[in-house]
């Protein structure tokens, strides 16, 4: 079967540096994406990875470990506009579906 | 192209009536995502398709749900007899195979 786990909620203070970790477990592998959700609107992408290392774009970072299984995604300078939902989803196995995580909704405080 | 459109926005129905959602992908994608989301929840995967053949569908999917892109273009998503615990946002998705996904606005639909 297939699993994706994230924390359910984070908190964090504007100008500050958040993590929020994924982990998976899924039969084949064909990449990784993070996307943003905003309270009553859908899914926006946000990255991509499907090779080892870290792929950066402006303030926010996705790191993949493939051996590990895991994922995280970093936003830094943290601006109130960031409280939203942050989901991790995972393309498996050759010709399966894009699978998500349930999302940590990360609420950013002044 | 101005992205994936699904229609209607919202949908109420009694409980015990059919009803049929419509998701118009962006053109030149070839995969096609069925999601149901309720609050708090991350998309919950339904079916794809890959062209017109749908390729997957989620062994939760009861036999009341069915979905169709009949020309590899739109889809439709039909619930018949619907039920209380069916009310959720139901989203599409397109993409061009294994590249990032996008989503339409959502259909959100009620059960009464």
């Amino acid at each position: 079967g297939q699993n994706i786990d994230q924390p359910t909620e984070m908190t964090a203070t504007e100008g500050a540096i958040v993590q929020i970790n994924c982990t998976y477990q899924t039969s084949g592998f064909n990449g990784l994406f993070w996307y943003q959700q905003h309270a009553g609107e859908a899914p926006t992408f946000l990255s991509y990875n499907v090779l080892d290392g870290l792929e950066e774009k402006g303030r926010f970072s996705s790191f993949l470990s493939r051996s590990k299984g895991y994922s995280y995604l970093l936003l830094k300078e943290l601006q109130m506009k960031d409280s939203a939902s942050y989901l991790c989803a995972v393309n498996g196995q050759a010709g399966t579906a894009l699978i998500f995580g349930k999302g940590t909704t990360l609420s950013v405080s002044s | 192209d101005t992205g994936v459109s699904q229609d209607p926005r919202h949908k109420i129905t009694k409980r015990g009536q059919n009803v049929t959602f419509r998701c118009d992908p962006i053109s030149e994608h070839n995969r096609l995502y069925w999601y149901r989301q309720t609050l708090g929840q991350g998309p919950e995967f339904l079916t794809y398709f890959q062209n017109e053949a749908q390729l997957e569908k989620s062994r939760l999917l009861s036999d009341r749900f069915s979905a169709e892109r009949p020309k590899g273009s739109f889809s439709t998503l039909e619930i018949q007899r619907t039920e209380q615990g069916d009310s959720a946002m139901y989203l599409c998705a397109s993409s061009f195979n294994t590249a990032e996904a996008f989503f339409g606005q959502g259909t959100r639909l009620t059960v009464v």
